[in-house]
């Protein structure tokens, strides 16, 4: 397996502008994690989904962030409009289980707003 | 929430040197991770280990988890060592898992 594959890899964008990160799991995992790492706060969950369905998003930072999961092998995360305070890199993941599995983390997508 | 801290936050070796990294941890968890970022942000998985002890070649990790605590061992460091490293712990929320990373150990090897 090509383990969890991100993309892009690096986006620029200009304040206001709508953003698409996409994140294919692992086949058969059936847990995903969007996390975000900045100098200021660290590694943060945003949202993970089990089964396709969304799980606890109490980590989206506001509205302007969504994810969706339409199937097993896809996700998105989307910011509308970005700010340049969303500059990070975005972090996927996925395991095998909802509860005490071995989560295997993407390459990651750096997002800059300008 | 739970509380994840590490130390060192910053920490040179000479390479060749051996090291300790901890995690402390607030409360029970079901699950503890250590993870090695590269310096080009690469998150990879050393270990999930949420009791006892693990080895892969020079890298050992010992978690107690009745003493919260988990330890990272990095022996005869390599340049190659460089990096961030981060515990992440699971707790069990409701039926699902709740993950927490800490804020990392920075580590620079210099040849």
């Amino acid at each position: 397996d090509a383990g969890v594959i991100q993309s892009p890899r690096h986006e620029v964008t200009e304040m206001g502008q709508e953003v698409t990160l996409r994140c294919k799991p692992i086949s058969g995992h059936n847990s995903l994690f969007w996390y975000r790492q900045t100098m200021m706060r660290g590694l943060e969950l945003l949202i993970y989904f089990n089964n396709n369905v969304p799980i606890d998003d109490s980590g989206m930072p506001e509205d302007r962030f969504s994810a969706k999961m339409p199937n097993a092998s896809f996700s998105t995360l989307k910011i509308q409009p970005s700010e340049p305070r969303d500059s990070a890199v975005y972090f996927c993941a996925s395991s095998l289980s909802p509860v005490v599995a071995e989560a295997f983390f993407g390459q990651g997508t750096r997002l800059t707003v300008v | 929430g739970i509380q994840v801290e590490q130390s060192p936050p910053d920490l040179i070796l000479q390479e060749g040197a051996n090291s300790t990294l901890r995690c402390n941890f607030s409360d029970s968890v079901n699950n503890l991770q250590w993870f090695h970022q590269n310096p080009w942000g690469q998150l990879i998985n050393l270990f999930y280990i949420p009791s006892g002890t693990k080895q892969n070649g020079r890298l050992s990790a010992t978690t107690v988890a009745t003493e919260r605590y988990s330890l990272l061992y990095i022996s005869s460091s390599q340049t190659t060592d460089s990096g961030v490293y981060f515990c992440a712990v699971e707790e069990n929320s409701g039926g699902y898992q709740k993950v927490t990373f800490g804020t990392g150990t920075k580590l620079q090897v210099i040849p």
